[in-house]
C-alpha cells in the first residue's frame, strides 16, 4: 500500500483559477509537510503541520493555505494561480517533528498557463 | 534559519569509482542530516541519515561523515553502479522544537559513465 498518496498527479489550469492538492498518509503519523519543487529541482518547505499546529514558512504567499480535516490528511489550497506557482509540490510525513525520516508523497506537477 | 550548501551540482564518475557529495550548514543547533535520492519524475527517498551525535555512519555502499565542528558532512559512495545515476539532495533539521521542516541544499546530479 502506497504510505504517502497525493492527488492529482498533474494539475493544468489557468492563471486565477483556485486549485487544491490532496495528500493523505497512512503511516500513522503526527506531522506532515508540504515542499515545493521548482524547475531547477530545488526543494523549499511551505508548510509543517503537527498536532494542530500550523508552521508557515514566512516566504509562502498567503494565496497558499494548507488544510487539515484530520491526522492522516493535509490538503493545499491555492487561490488566484499565478505562472510562478508552476513547480511540483511534494506531501511529505514525519512521525513527529524534527529528526525522523520524512516520506514524501509521488508529487503534483502544477503546470499554470 | 537554517541554510545549506551543497557541492557539486554535477557528479559524473566512472562505473565503479566512487563519487563523494559534501554539504555545509549554517545553523550549529541542527542536529539532523537526511541524504535523499531522487530518480528523474519520482519522490524523493531516504537512503542514509545521520544525527549530531554520531561522527560516521554506513550502509552497504554509502557512508555519511559528519564534522559538526566544521558544519559539513558528506555522502559517499563506493563502487558505484548506473542505478545511482540520479540527484542527491542533502539536508538538515533541529529535532524537538519547531518545525521547519527539512531545508535541503540544491542537489547533486551524479552521472555514473558506463
Amino acid at each position: 500500500d502506497t504510505a504517502v498518496s497525493q492527488t492529482p498527479k498533474y494539475l493544468v489550469t489557468q492563471m486565477g483559477n483556485d486549485k487544491s492538492i490532496k495528500c493523505e498518509q497512512n503511516l500513522g503519523h503526527d506531522t506532515m509537510y508540504w515542499y515545493k519543487q521548482d524547475s531547477k529541482k530545488f526543494l523549499k518547505i511551505m508548510f509543517s503541520y503537527n498536532n494542530k499546529e500550523l508552521i508557515i514558512n514566512e516566504t509562502v504567499p498567503n494565496r497558499f493555505s494548507p488544510k487539515s480535516p484530520d491526522k492522516a490528511h493535509l490538503n493545499l489550497h491555492i487561490n488566484s494561480l499565478e505562472l510562478g506557482d508552476s513547480a511540483v509540490y511534494f506531501c511529505a510525513s514525519s512521525q513527529d517533528l524534527g529528526a525522523n525520516e520524512q516520506y514524501f508523497g509521488p508529487g503534483t506537477r502544477l503546470t499554470v498557463t | 534559519g537554517e541554510n545549506v550548501e551543497q557541492h557539486p551540482s554535477t557528479l559524473s564518475v566512472q562505473e565503479g569509482d566512487s563519487a563523494v557529495i559534501k554539504c555545509t550548514y549554517s545553523d550549529s543547533a541542527s542536529n539532523y542530516f537526511p541524504w535523499y535520492k531522487q530518480e528523474l519524475g519520482k519522490r524523493p527517498q531516504l537512503i542514509i541519515d545521520i544525527r549530531s551525535n554520531v561522527g560516521e555512519k554506513k550502509d552497504q555502499r554509502i557512508a555519511v561523515t559528519l564534522n559538526k565542528t566544521a558544519k559539513h558532512f558528506s555522502l559517499h559512495i563506493t563502487e558505484t553502479q548506473p542505478e545511482d545515476s540520479a540527484v542527491y539532495f542533502c539536508a538538515a533539521s533541529l529535532a524537538g522544537g519547531g518545525a521547519d521542516g527539512l531545508t535541503f541544499g540544491k542537489g547533486t546530479h551524479l552521472i555514473i559513465q558506463p
